[in-house]
C-alpha cells in the first residue's frame, strides 16, 4: 500500500539530547513536510521540502534541522536547542493539492 | 495566508446530516477550499475540497456560497467514526497548509 510512515510512534528523550524522527513515503510525492501539534491547537508547520536537497524553514523552524538527501524520506532532528520539544510530530507529503498525512509520533522529553 | 472561521465545536446525533461552516471573507480567486478531518492521535486525513462549484465525494459534499467568502462541509449521514476536528483550510497550490483551530465535531449516539 502506498502511504507514508512515521517511526516511532512513541519517543521519550532526556533534556539535551538531540532526536531525529524519520518519515518515509513511497508515493513518489516530490512534496513533503513536518508539522508540530501541542495539545488542543492546530498543525504548525516546521519545515517543507519541495524537492530532493532544497528545504525551506517554516513558522516554528528554531531548534529543529532536516534533510533531503532522498525523494522519499524526509528526517526532521530535534535538537537540544529547542526549548519545549514535547509534541506530536506528523509529517505529510502533497501532490496535486493533495496531503497525504503520516501516523505522528509523539515525542515526550523527560 | 487568507484566514478561515470556523466554530469551536459542535454537536450532532448518529444518523442525521451535519453542516459544518466556515467564514472565509479574505479568500481571493485563486484559493482552493479545503476540508481535513483529525481523528484522536491520528495524522490529518482528506475530506473534500473546491474551488467554486458544489463538489460531492463518498465522503461528503462541499456547498459554496456564490460569493466564496463562505462555505458549509456537509455530512449526510454522521456515524460515530465521523466524531473528529474538521479543519476548513484555504490554499492555492502554494507550498503548505495553514491550520487553524478546526471545528470539534462530537457525535451522539
Amino acid at each position: 500500500d502506498g502511504g507514508i510512515t512515521q517511526s516511532p510512534k512513541y519517543l521519550f528523550r532526556k533534556e539535551g539530547q538531540n532526536v531525529t524522527l524519520s518519515c518515509e513515503q513511497n508515493l513518489n510525492h516530490d512534496a513533503m513536510y513536518w508539522y508540530r501539534q501541542d495539545p488542543g491547537q492546530g498543525l504548525r508547520l516546521i519545515y517543507y521540502s519541495q524537492i530532493v536537497n532544497d528545504f525551506q524553514k517554516g513558522d516554528i523552524a528554531e531548534g529543529y534541522s532536516v534533510s533531503r538527501e532522498k525523494k522519499e524520506s524526509f528526517p526532521l532532528t530535534v535538537t537540544s536547542a529547542q526549548k519545549n520539544p514535547t509534541a506530536f510530530y506528523l509529517c505529510a507529503s502533497s501532490i496535486a493539492g493533495r496531503w497525504f498525512f503520516g501516523p505522528g509520533t509523539r515525542l515526550t522529553v523527560l | 495566508d487568507a484566514k478561515t472561521t470556523q466554530p469551536n465545536s459542535m454537536e450532532s446525533n448518529e444518523e442525521e446530516p451535519v453542516h459544518l461552516p466556515c467564514n472565509h471573507s479574505t479568500i481571493s480567486g485563486t484559493d482552493y477550499i479545503h476540508w481535513y478531518r483529525q481523528l484522536p492521535s491520528q495524522g490529518p486525513e482528506y475530506v473534500i475540497h473546491g474551488l467554486t462549484s458544489n463538489v460531492n465525494n463518498r465522503m461528503a459534499s462541499l456547498a459554496i456560497a456564490e460569493d466564496r467568502k463562505s462555505s458549509t462541509l456537509i455530512l449526510h449521514r454522521a456515524t460515530l467514526r465521523d466524531a473528529a476536528v474538521y479543519y476548513c483550510i484555504l490554499n492555492w497550490g502554494a507550498q503548505k497548509l495553514v491550520f487553524g483551530q478546526g471545528t470539534r465535531l462530537t457525535i451522539n449516539p
